[in-house]
């Protein structure tokens, strides 16, 4: 199982918005609305920040947003922060009942 | 509150085996269908393998496929992951995470695969 295609490292200035893409096939990310969004601190374990490809886990900021077309899932994160500088991976349930994670993008703000 | 407490990583040589655990606590694990997730030193995530909710239905990674078996005990609330046959390219920090959506993980436990 090949991994997600994510950007190596994305950059934004403090108030501004970007967006994370995370491109699979159709066996996985198109195939079904079970994509995720975590974000990873360094020496930190990854949070879960949006599942089902849009939905917020409690007390996950609504600055944080998930959108998928096609074979392509986006996390775009508006009015960024300091705070928000971390590792991000998206991962995709697949045909073959198993996981794959994306290779991860670095979010420097 | 929900936590998940990972241990038994350590360092073991090549060909070894070595028994992850995962200790529960703030919810019925058995309840919910668990994961063991990996990440190298310095790398991305990837996902190991998974247990159904309520069975013992499991899944696994290609790369582990036939060498790690995921288990439960649910009078201890607890995830286990068997490694045998331990490759070089298995050592990782070794995390646990609940459900399908991977909503809570551990702070991992550290397997170096090493002669």
């Amino acid at each position: 199982q090949s991994a997600l295609t994510q950007p190596a490292s994305v950059s934004g200035s403090p108030g501004q918005s970007i967006t994370i893409s995370c491109t699979g096939t159709s066996s996985d990310v198109g195939g079904y609305d079970y994509v995720s969004w975590y974000q990873q601190r360094p020496g930190k374990a990854p949070k879960l920040m949006i599942y089902d490809v849009t939905k917020r886990p409690s007390g996950v900021s609504n600055r944080f947003s998930g959108s998928k077309s096609g074979n392509t899932a986006s996390l775009t994160i508006s009015g960024l922060q300091a705070d928000d500088e971390a590792d991000y991976y998206c991962s995709s349930y697949t045909a073959r009942s198993t996981w794959v994670f994306g290779g991860g993008t670095k979010l420097t703000v | 509150e929900v936590q998940l407490v990972e241990s038994g990583g350590g360092l073991v040589q090549p060909g070894g085996s070595l028994r992850l655990s995962c200790a529960a606590s703030g919810f019925t694990l058995y309840r919910y269908s668990m994961n063991w997730v990996r990440q190298p030193p310095g790398k991305g995530l990837e996902w190991v393998s998974h247990i159904v909710a309520s069975t013992t239905t499991a899944y696994y990674a290609d790369s582990v496929k036939g060498r790690f078996t995921i288990s439960r005990d649910n009078a201890k609330n607890s995830l286990y992951l068997q490694m045998n046959s331990l490759r070089a390219e298995d050592t990782a920090v070794y995390y646990c995470a609940r459900a399908f959506n991977f909503d809570s993980w551990g702070q991992g436990t550290l397997v170096t695969v090493s002669s």
